[in-house]
């Protein structure tokens, strides 16, 4: 089975400051790795996916993460925060293709980002 | 704006109740997923449709049906409402079926209140 664990349900930072959000998976397969971020009363919107390949993923809105198969992670890393960053974040796992789940995703329980002027 | 429609937006039914959510997925989008997201349990994964087919399942409740119609939109069922079901219910769909090769977009949820 896999689950993903988010350390640190919420994080507080400075505008301009780096934002990390900590994400560590577990799956008997090589895993297919995403992070989502969700808007007040709005649906979830893709940042960025790992699949295969490169380990340093870039997304939109200046948003990276590194997959680092040695320690199950995937940390999500913006050097600068901007106010509109402030939102909730999830990382969620998915079987790479093989798998029996189909694409389904498992999510951490979220990391709730502030931003302060 | 994703492309996924979902309706309503916001359900407010008793316990005992029983209610149907509905899914339009994105044009030319095979395959549907129901999540729900509470408080509790944070947002897990119920059921999966690919071109009208079951094709995964996950914590869904013997309560809880699910299934898509040949025009590939898709409805969530819900009986015997408890308290414990007030969530908010997402649906995603995505071109295919091959893990995650294929990214799922997410529609805005209906907010479901069991009172």
């Amino acid at each position: 089975a896999q689950s993903v664990t988010q350390l640190g349900s919420h994080v507080s930072v400075s505008e301009g400051a780096l934002v990390l959000l900590r994400c560590n998976y577990s799956s008997s397969v090589p895993p297919y790795l995403f992070w989502y971020v969700q808007y007040p009363n709005q649906g979830l919107q893709l940042l960025l996916k790992y699949t295969t390949g490169a380990t340093l993923v870039k997304g939109i809105n200046g948003f990276e993460a590194e997959f680092k198969k040695s320690e199950t992670s995937f940390h999500l890393t913006k050097p600068s925060a901007h106010m509109s960053d402030a939102a909730e974040y999830f990382c969620a796992v998915s079987d790479n293709a093989g798998g029996t789940s189909y694409g389904k995703l498992t999510f951490g329980q979220g990391t709730i980002l502030t931003v302060h002027p | 704006d994703s492309g996924v429609t979902q309706t309503p937006k916001h359900l407010i039914t008793a316990t005992g109740q029983r209610v149907t959510l509905r899914c339009s997925p994105r044009s030319g989008d095979l395959s549907v997923y129901w999540y729900q997201q509470s408080l509790d349990q944070g947002l897990q994964f119920l059921i999966q449709y690919y071109n009208g087919e079951e094709r995964a399942k996950g914590n869904i409740l013997e309560r809880f049906s699910a299934q898509q119609f040949p025009d590939l939109h898709s409805e969530l069922n819900l009986s015997s409402l408890e308290l414990g079901d007030s969530a908010l219910y997402f649906c995603a769909s995505s071109a295919g079926l091959a893990g995650g090769l294929y990214e799922q977009y997410f529609g805005p949820g209906t907010r479901l209140t069991v009172t």
